[in-house]
Formats: structure tokens, C-alpha cells, sequence
């Protein structure tokens, strides 16, 4: 059962336009979130994160924003450049570490962005 | 950069065949994940480790094991390849357990099972 779901598989914006890009989640444990950015035939890079305790965090170009009730957050790029074009992967993660201490991220589907130049 | 590399990067192996992916670190961190990435699922965990000779399953770890006899190497060895396993492997180490912490993924091994 797939926890963390990105219903947009694809999606295309235009140069200099706003990129909006979303994702859902189910377990209310989570309680941090993280969003990867993924070239071809390269492993994910991480991008930006957010706290459960803030609705909003900026970083340059790119805004995250989470609405707990809603169990929902969207990542914003504005503004849009071609060489944002990869695939973006939501992530959670538990609000308590396992017993061993490690974090165990759940990915969601992933959505495939593409900038129109 | 987090000094991560996946060996080899790419692979092609026939089903039953016994297959080892190594993961490498420079940077001594303690954790260490296997995760694999399939269309559809995007990437689920396999394995990790929390330290030399500690792991455990993750979410998807049938037909997995891992080891992990020093700090900077993880290796995933598949005992019977089936190709269902066919996917892209990828690596991650994370810097602390802390909850708040970044994983950082190495480049990805291709596995084609035939």
C-alpha cells in the first residue's frame, strides 16, 4: 500500500512560468518530508525539506508547503528553467527513528517535470 | 557530494545466477540503505544497515540479503536471480539517525535479469 502517492505522473510547464507539483500522504506518523530531484541515469539528489511544525519553507527558487490536515504538499518552482526538467520524488519520513536509529524514507511515485523553453 | 559508488553500473545476468552489488563511502557515516526503483513503485527499501555487521529488512527484502563487514562497504547479493529483480539499485548513506537527516543516493546500478 503505497503511503506516499504523487497522483501526477508527468507534467509541463513553460519557461519562467510557476512548476507546481504535489503529493500526498497517508500515515500520520510522518511527520518530516523531503523532495529529491532525479536526472537520467543518476541517482536522487535531495532538494528541500520541511518540518511538520511549519507550513512553509523557501529555499531560493523552490517552496515547499504542507498542510497536515489535508495530509498534503505541493512543491512550487517559480521560476521555471529547462534545466529544472528531471523527475521529483516526494518523501516521508516516521516522526520516531526505528529502534536502530536509522530513518526509512517512503518514496512516492515520483512526477516527470518538463520545462518547455 | 557524498562519495558514494556503485559497482558494477550496469549488469545483465540470467535467472538462478547469484549476483553481488557493492555500494562504497568515503565519508565513514553509519548508516547505509539499499533501495530499488521500479516504474509505478517508485524507490522502496530493501535493506539497511546501522552500523558494521547490524541490518535489517526494510520493505521489500524477500529474495535479499545484505552484509556489511567494515564501515565503508554495503553489498547486496541476490542468491537466485529472478526477473522480477530486474530494476535499477540504488544506494544511500544518511549522516546521522537523526530525525531530520537527508539520505544521499549513490548513481544506481542497472539490473537487467533475464
Amino acid at each position: 500500500d503505497q503511503q506516499v502517492k504523487q497522483n501526477s505522473p508527468s507534467l509541463s510547464v513553460q519557461e519562467g512560468r510557476i512548476s507546481i507539483l504535489n503529493c500526498d500522504y497517508t500515515n500520520s506518523m510522518f511527520d518530516y518530508f523531503l523532495w529529491y530531484k532525479k536526472y537520467p541515469a543518476e541517482g536522487p539528489t535531495f532538494l528541500i525539506s520541511i518540518s511538520s511544525i511549519k507550513d512553509k519553507n523557501e529555499d531560493g527558487r523552490f517552496t515547499v508547503f504542507l498542510n497536515k490536515s489535508a495530509k498534503h504538499l505541493s512543491l512550487h518552482i517559480v521560476p521555471s528553467q529547462p534545466g529544472d526538467s528531471a523527475v521529483y520524488f516526494c518523501a516521508a519520513l516516521r516522526a520516531q527513528p526505528s529502534r536502530t536509529g536509522a530513518n526509512n524514507l517512503f518514496f512516492g511515485t515520483g512526477t516527470r517535470l518538463t520545462v518547455i523553453p | 557530494d557524498a562519495g558514494i559508488t556503485q559497482s558494477p553500473r550496469h549488469k545483465v545476468t540470467e535467472t538462478g545466477t547469484p549476483v553481488t552489488l557493492r555500494c562504497h563511502q568515503t565519508e565513514n557515516h553509519r548508516y547505509m540503505y539499499w533501495y530499488r526503483q521500479d516504474p509505478g513503485h517508485g524507490l522502496r527499501l530493501i535493506h539497511y544497515s546501522y552500523g558494521v555487521k547490524d541490518t535489517d529488512k526494510g520493505e521489500v527484502s524477500d529474495g535479499y540479503s545484505v552484509s556489511r563487514s567494515k564501515t565503508e562497504d554495503f553489498l547486496l547479493t541476490l542468491e537466485s536471480a529472478t526477473s522480477s529483480q530486474t530494476s535499477v539499485y540504488f544506494c544511500a548513506i544518511s549522516r546521522s539517525g537523526t530525525t531530520n537527516n537527508e539520505q544521499f543516493f549513490g548513481p544506481g546500478t542497472r539490473l537487467t535479469v533475464l
